[in-house]
């Protein structure tokens, strides 16, 4: 298995501030072949399902609001929201999709 | 819009198992993955298992020897079974469907997903 780790468990950032979420793979989850990241997040909100984000390191899903972005390559990933909004509280997790898929930890944004 | 709504029972004794339904509505059942991912309270989410219309299955290597995943195309609907639970089974399941679409003859799906049931919360306790 490719193990996801993230960090910080948790981060609490002021509105309007950047908030920096890492994500490291056990092993590289770039695929040689077509020079693509297998490496996605999704973002929970209490009391619901996961929402896709990011896929491929750093495309975002169709309607994400383009203060998200993803970064990153091989073992080292990041996603970097620019300007929290009250609307971001949530827990985000990294899911690597190279081999059987392997979600991180997940890390909870909250407002300072 | 593609709506997932799912049930099944939520107390479960050690040694029972585990079964829960999810119905698909307002898209194609076919040509589609079809999962069922879990989350253990507070804690990540860890995929089960996959199928497609065609019954063709894909588990967890951890799970695989007490899951099943099976569907009704005449209904929209898959089901999960897990059995021998363990106070470890408990979490909030989740059905979920996979990005892409396997038509014929191309077959062109990630394992990633971008529509999601409600979620169920199952307890396992004596």
């Amino acid at each position: 298995d490719i193990v996801m780790t993230q960090s910080p468990d948790s981060l609490a950032v002021s509105l309007g501030e950047r908030a920096t979420i890492n994500c490291k793979s056990s092993q590289s989850v770039l695929y040689s072949s077509n020079n693509k990241n297998y490496l996605a997040w999704y973002q929970q909100k209490p009391g619901q399902p996961p929402k896709l984000l990011i896929y491929g390191a750093s495309t975002r899903e169709s309607g994400v609001p383009d203060r998200f972005s993803g970064s990153g390559s091989g073992t080292d990933f990041t996603l970097t929201i620019s300007s929290l909004q009250a609307e971001d509280v949530a827990v985000y997790y990294c899911q690597q999709y190279y081999s059987t898929p392997f979600f991180g930890g997940g890390t909870k944004v909250e407002i300072k | 819009q593609v709506q997932l709504q799912q049930w099944g029972a939520g107390l479960l004794k050690p040694s029972e198992t585990l079964s829960l339904t999810c119905a698909v509505s307002g898209g194609s059942f076919t040509g589609f993955y079809w999962s069922w991912i879990r989350q253990p309270p507070g804690k990540g989410l860890e995929w089960i298992g996959d199928i497609i219309h065609s019954g063709s299955t894909n588990y967890s290597p951890s799970l695989k020897s007490r899951v099943t995943i099976s569907l009704d195309t005449s209904k929209n609907q898959f089901f999960l079974n897990l059995t021998s639970v363990t106070a470890a089974d408990t979490a909030a399941y989740y059905c979920a469907r996979m990005v892409g679409y396997c038509g014929s003859p191309n077959c062109e799906t990630t394992p990633l997903w971008n529509y999601w049931g409600q979620g169920t919360l199952v307890t396992v306790s004596s």
